[in-house]
């Protein structure tokens, strides 16, 4: 199993809305990964976990809470949004390594539409 | 600051090669990274360096060389399921995540 799996696909939500964007993976990595994605811009990392324990969060504004329940699953909290927060939200996961191949596997995305 | 330039648009012919460029400066390096993203799916992966040299996995290679801070994709024998976004990323340490994404090169293959 390679995959990073993302739900919901799609979303639409109002800015005084409470939702949450989940995302799984059972490739035993151990890292984690939000990603931002505008439109024919390229990913904008958000917050990364590594061992379960939050360990970048690249000034996002607070509206965003992550939260790692355990090493395969990752969520993000969404509270009062703003229309400007419309975007792809990207899962990603790999794993830890000082040699070989250093890739990050992908979700297929969250489509949040702020209205 | 940290900035990857890569062309922002590049049009090749089924079959042909072409080679698109990332140059970086960055306040740390652990390799360099491409990914594919074709429209409204998510980036994949193709290619990764760490060191001076060429990586080949099938029509896709990449090159690297830290001394120039420079990298390049190859991609050849073209197809037309080529046409996609390409991203350079320059990962920073053992997170392959936490990279610093190229603001891409949208590859159009044509007949």
């Amino acid at each position: 199993d390679t995959e990073v799996t993302q739900t919901p696909k799609h979303l639409v939500m109002g800015m005084t809305n409470k939702k949450s964007l989940k995302c799984e993976q059972h490739m035993g990595h151990r890292a984690m990964y939000w990603y931002k994605q505008k439109a024919k811009k390229p990913p904008e990392l958000m917050f990364v976990y590594s061992y379960e324990k939050l360990s970048i969060n690249e000034s996002v504004p607070s509206r965003f809470s992550p939260e790692c329940p355990n090493s395969s699953l990752l969520n993000l909290h969404l509270h009062a949004l703003q229309p400007e927060d419309s975007a792809l939200y990207l899962c990603a996961s790999s794993q830890p390594t000082t040699r070989g191949r250093h890739r990050s596997f992908f979700g297929q995305g969250t489509r949040l539409t702020v209205v | 600051g940290q900035s990857l330039e890569q062309p922002s648009e590049v049009t090749a012919v089924e079959g042909a090669i072409v080679q698109i460029n990332c140059t970086y400066q960055t306040s740390g390096f652990y390799g360099l990274s491409w990914y594919q993203q074709h429209d409204g799916g998510a980036p994949t992966f193709l290619s990764y360096n760490a060191l001076d040299g060429l990586e080949e996995t099938g029509r896709f290679s990449s090159f690297l060389s830290r001394s120039d801070s420079y990298g390049y994709l190859l991609l050849q024998e073209l197809q037309m399921k080529d046409s996609a976004s390409y991203f350079c990323a320059v990962s920073k340490n053992t997170n392959a995540g936490k990279s610093t994404f190229g603001d891409g090169t949208t590859l159009t293959v044509k007949p």
